[in-house]
C-alpha cells in the first residue's frame, strides 16, 4: 500500500523561527491532510491540500502531487506551535483510508 | 472544534471486558472513520462507514465491530479487551467520501488494566 514519510521526526526551535516540514508519499493520492496534534492530544486539521498551495496566517503548506511530496511552512514559531505534525494521504489503492505518517515532534521554546 | 463529538472522552476498564465508543459526525456527513492510536502502531485506520453502510476495513481486529445508524451517529465495540488494546481512539467524518477533507472528534482514551 502507499507509504507516508515524514521528516525530520523532531524539531526544536527558539521562538521566531522558521521552519520546514516534509512528507514524502510513494503513489499519486487523491487525498493529502496536515494535522496538528496538541499536547491534549487533538488531531486540528490544518491544510486539505492534495496538489497546490495554501497560506493561513503563519502556516502554509505546498503539494507537488507529480512529484509526490508536500511541505509545511511555519514562519515565526511560537510556544503554541509546539506539538506533533502529521501528514495523512488518501489514495485509490489504499481504499477510503487516511494513511498517517509517523509525525514531526516540534518543541517551540521561549 | 471540528463540529465531531466523541463520547466518552476517558474510559477506564479491566481485561476481558467490553466497551463501546460512540461518534457522531459533523452536521451534513454521511461517511466515519475509526482510527486507532497507540504508542507502537501510530495511527491506524480501523473502519469506515458510509450512510449506514461498511465501505472499507483496515487494520481493525475480529473482537472490534462498528455500526452507523440511520441518523448517521456511529458505535465501535471492543469486546475480550487485551492490555494492548490502551489506545485513543478517533471518529472522524466527511461529506462523503475519502476525496473529501476529514475532520477528527477529541478522541476517547481507553485504558484496559
Amino acid at each position: 500500500g502507499i507509504q507516508v514519510e515524514q521528516s525530520p521526526p523532531d524539531l526544536i526551535l527558539q521562538e521566531g523561527a522558521n521552519s520546514t516540514l516534509r512528507c514524502n508519499f510513494s503513489d499519486s493520492v487523491n487525498n493529502l491532510q496536515w494535522f496538528h496534534q496538541n499536547p491534549w492530544g487533538q488531531l486540528i486539521n490544518l491544510f486539505y491540500i492534495p496538489s497546490g498551495t495554501k497560506q493561513n496566517g503563519r502556516l502554509s503548506a505546498t503539494t507537488v502531487a507529480t512529484e509526490r511530496y508536500s511541505l509545511l511552512y511555519i514562519s515565526s514559531s511560537q510556544t503554541t506551535d509546539s506539538g506533533v505534525y502529521f501528514c495523512a494521504a488518501g489514495a485509490n489503492q489504499a481504499g477510503t483510508a487516511l494513511i498517517f505518517g509517523k509525525g514531526t515532534t516540534l518543541s517551540v521554546s521561549s | 472544534d471540528s463540529g465531531v463529538t466523541q463520547t466518552p472522552k476517558h474510559l477506564i476498564t479491566a481485561t476481558g471486558q467490553r466497551v463501546t465508543l460512540r461518534c457522531s459526525p459533523r452536521s451534513g456527513d454521511l461517511s466515519v472513520y475509526w482510527y486507532q492510536q497507540s504508542l507502537d502502531q501510530g495511527l491506524q485506520f480501523l473502519i469506515h462507514y458510509y450512510n449506514g453502510e461498511e465501505r472499507a476495513k483496515g487494520n481493525i481486529l475480529e473482537r472490534f465491530s462498528a455500526q452507523q445508524f440511520p441518523d448517521l451517529h456511529s458505535e465501535l465495540n471492543l469486546s475480550s479487551l487485551e492490555l494492548g488494546d490502551s489506545a485513543l481512539y478517533f471518529c472522524a467524518s466527511s461529506f462523503r467520501t475519502s476525496y473529501n477533507e476529514q475532520f477528527f472528534g477529541p478522541g476517547t482514551r481507553l485504558t484496559v488494566l
